[in-house]
């Protein structure tokens, strides 16, 4: 049983496209993490966060708590954000560590 | 460039046989984590280390250890490798247990 899902599992978009992409967990969290990997594999962190929103360049993190659930948002997409993004998670449980578990990915093409 | 290194970058060798990947992390971060990404199970938590001590362990496999060294660099063994242990591992550094987790490049390990 994955208790961090993710949806969609593969998302085409043309360039220009506002793209969003969501992650549900199944119980109480310290942090939500979204991660970036490219096609090399190398693997980039995005966002951390707890709460509300946060903002980097054209991308946008948000998360519900009392919904267990976070969207990671791509304004003006263009086709180097092509890659797999990945929302990870450290449970509450899990408080005297760090240890994220991850939900499957999400693969973008974003076509030109 | 996340600051985070990883030797060797790729790894082949036959089943059976034993290999030892090495992580240096960020200057000055205490925590490393190891996470194995396979193509059928997505990327999964290893093991945490906090300044040489073991902080958590997810699914490891009996035949894989890791250990944190006094200088905080860290080093995961594999031992008895069998095909299935084909995957990337990456080693992840971070300041404390609740911070952003920066990324190394990962090791390709080929079991033939």
């Amino acid at each position: 049983k994955n208790e961090v899902e993710q949806s969609p599992q593969n998302l085409t978009a043309q360039e220009g496209e506002f793209i969003t992409i969501n992650c549900s967990y199944s119980v109480g969290i310290s942090a939500l993490h979204w991660l970036q990997q490219h096609p090399g594999g190398g693997i980039v962190s995005l966002f951390m966060l707890s709460s509300g929103k946060k903002k980097h360049g054209r991308l946008i993190a948000t998360i519900n708590i009392q919904e267990k659930h976070s969207s990671l948002h791509i304004t003006a997409s263009h086709p180097r954000d092509s890659a797999v993004y990945i929302c990870a998670v450290r449970f509450r449980s899990s408080s005297n560590t760090g240890k994220l578990i991850f939900g499957q990915g999400t693969t973008l093409q974003v076509k030109p | 460039d996340s600051g985070v290194t990883q030797t060797p970058k790729h790894l082949i060798t036959a089943t059976g046989q034993r290999v030892t990947l090495r992580c240096s992390p960020r200057s000055g971060d205490l925590s490393v984590y190891w996470y194995q990404q396979s193509l059928d199970q997505g990327l999964q938590f290893l093991i945490h280390y906090y300044n040489g001590e073991e902080r958590a362990k997810g699914n490891i496999l009996e035949r894989f250890s890791a250990q944190q060294f006094p200088d905080l660099h860290s080093e995961l063994n594999l031992s008895s490798l069998e095909l299935g242990d084909s995957a990337l591992y990456f080693c992840a550094s971070s300041l404390g247990t609740a911070d952003t987790q920066y990324f190394g490049p990962g090791t390709r390990l080929t079991v033939l």
